[in-house]
C-alpha cells in the first residue's frame, strides 16, 4: 500500500509558464514533506521542503503548498526553464525519530522551448 | 569530486550469485542509507546507519546485509540473488539522522539479475 502517490507520471509545460506537480498522501501522521529532483543517470537532489505547521514555503522559483485536510501537496515552478526538465519525487516523513522518507513514484517534467 | 559515490554503476549477474555494492561519502556525514527503486519507480528505504550503528532496518530479506566499516562507508552485500532483486539501488547520506535533514544521493547502481 503506497502511502505517497504522484498520479501524473509525466507533465509537459511551455518554457516560461508555470509547472504544477501534485502529490497525495494517505497517512495523516506525516508531518514533514520534501521534493527531490532527479536528472537521468544521477541520484535525486533535495529541492524544497515544508513542515505541516505551514501551508506554503517558497524558495526562488519554487513554491510548495500543503493542504493537510486534503492530504495533498503541490510544487509550483514559475517561470519554468528548460533546465527544470527532470523527474520530481515527492516524499513524506515524521518529524520524530530517525529519517525514513516515503517517496512517491515521481513525475517526469518536460519543459518545451 | 563526487560527494556520494557508489560502485559499480551497473551490475549484471545470474540468479543465485552473491554480489556487493560499495558506497562512500566524503561529506563528513554521520548517517548513511540504502534505498531501492523498484520497477514501479518507488524509492523505498532499506537500511540506515548512524555512525556505524544500524538505526533503520525495513522489512528486507536477510539475504541483504549492510556493512559499515566506518561512518564514511556503507556497503550492501546481497546473497543468493533472485530475479526480484533487479532494481536501482541508491546510497545516500545526511549530516545526522534527523527527519529534517537533506539526503545526498549517489548516482545509483542498476542491478539486473538474469
Amino acid at each position: 500500500d503506497q502511502q505517497v502517490k504522484q498520479n501524473s507520471p509525466s507533465l509537459s509545460v511551455q518554457e516560461g509558464r508555470i509547472s504544477i506537480l501534485n502529490c497525495d498522501y494517505t497517512n495523516s501522521m506525516f508531518d514533514y514533506f520534501l521534493w527531490y529532483k532527479k536528472y537521468p543517470a544521477e541520484g535525486p537532489t533535495f529541492l524544497i521542503s515544508i513542515s505541516s505547521i505551514k501551508d506554503k514555503n517558497e524558495d526562488g522559483r519554487f513554491t510548495v503548498f500543503l493542504n493537510k485536510s486534503a492530504k495533498h501537496l503541490s510544487l509550483h515552478i514559475v517561470p519554468s526553464q528548460p533546465g527544470d526538465s527532470a523527474v520530481y519525487f515527492c516524499a513524506a516523513t515524521f518529524s520524530q525519530g530517525a529519517q525514513k522518507l516515503v517517496f512517491g513514484q515521481g513525475t517526469r517534467l518536460t519543459i518545451n522551448p | 569530486d563526487t560527494a556520494v559515490s557508489q560502485t559499480p554503476k551497473y551490475l549484471v549477474t545470474q540468479m543465485g550469485n552473491d554480489k556487493s555494492i560499495k558506497c562512500e561519502q566524503n561529506l563528513g556525514h554521520d548517517t548513511m542509507y540504502w534505498y531501492k527503486q523498484d520497477s514501479k519507480k518507488f524509492l523505498k528505504i532499506m537500511f540506515s546507519y548512524n555512525n556505524k550503528e544500524l538505526i533503520i532496518n525495513e522489512t528486507v530479506p536477510n539475504r541483504f546485509s549492510p556493512k559499515s566499516p566506518d561512518k564514511a562507508h556503507l556497503n550492501l552485500h546481497i546473497n543468493s540473488l533472485e530475479l526480484g532483486d533487479s532494481a536501482v539501488y541508491f546510497c545516500a547520506s545526511s549530516q545526522v539522522p534527523g527527519p529534517n535533514e537533506k539526503l545526498f544521493f549517489g548516482s545509483g547502481t542498476q542491478l539486473s539479475v538474469l
